[in-house]
């Protein structure tokens, strides 16, 4: 069975640090990996998505990597901002008849202050 | 807009009583899925369907049941079954693999509890 762990649990940072969010599963038959975030109270928007086939993804300041032989994937948030601060989840795909059936990590709160 | 929508945005369930729960969606996806989330847990998936009129059990199904007679909808009912349905559920649309846009699109969610 997968399981997907974040390390760590939480974060505070200072505005204007560099960051790195760490997420790890345990089964590397993925068929792609997403990073979410997610505001108090509300849903989660899709981030960033990088297929098994990828090592890495950028969208502004974000920059997601995979290395899928380690299960690892990791996401880089560069010059912080107060606004960044939210809760990131990560989560696999396995694909295939199970499409769609993602499994999450447990997430990572991130507080960015001024 | 697209997106997906859900509704009520606060629902509380008295011990005994069904619930249900909206998600419709306006993005022509194929699949739609529902998930529950637990205070400092991660998502975990409830039902999801591929297709109209087809619908598969996730990990934590039982207490819960679900329709897909429309594309657009896939309604979540908490049955009295369910024992500790306090949570915020999240429904989610998405398109299927090979589509070159195949992230999944969340709607606001629906925050559960019990009276």
């Amino acid at each position: 069975k997968q399981e997907v762990t974040q390390i760590p649990a939480a974060l505070s940072v200072p505005e204007g640090e560099n960051l790195v969010l760490n997420c790890s599963f345990t089964d590397s038959a993925i068929y792609n990996l997403q990073w979410f975030r997610q505001d108090p109270g509300k849903g989660l928007t899709s981030l960033l998505l990088i297929q098994s086939s990828q090592r890495e993804q950028t969208s502004g300041r974000l920059n997601a990597s995979l290395d899928k032989s380690s299960g690892r994937s990791t996401l880089y948030i560069a010059a912080s901002q107060p606004g960044d601060s939210a809760t990131y989840l990560c989560a696999v795909n396995a694909g295939g008849t199970s499409y769609g059936k993602l499994t999450f990590g447990q997430g990572t709160i991130l507080t960015v202050h001024p | 807009d697209g997106g997906i929508t859900q509704s009520p945005k606060y629902l509380f369930r008295k011990e005994g009583q069904n619930v249900t729960l909206s998600c419709e969606q306006n993005l022509n996806h194929d699949a739609m899925y529902w998930y529950r989330q637990d205070p400092g847990q991660g998502l975990r998936l409830i039902y999801y369907s591929q297709i109209v009129n087809d619908f598969q059990k996730g990990d934590i199904a039982e207490g819960y049941s679900v329709s897909r007679e429309k594309k657009e909808s896939f309604p979540l009912t908490v049955t009295s079954a369910q024992k500790n349905p306090t949570a915020f559920y999240l429904c989610a649309s998405s398109s299927p693999p090979g589509h070159s846009n195949e992230k999944l699109f969340f709607g606001s969610g629906t925050q559960l509890s019990v009276l």
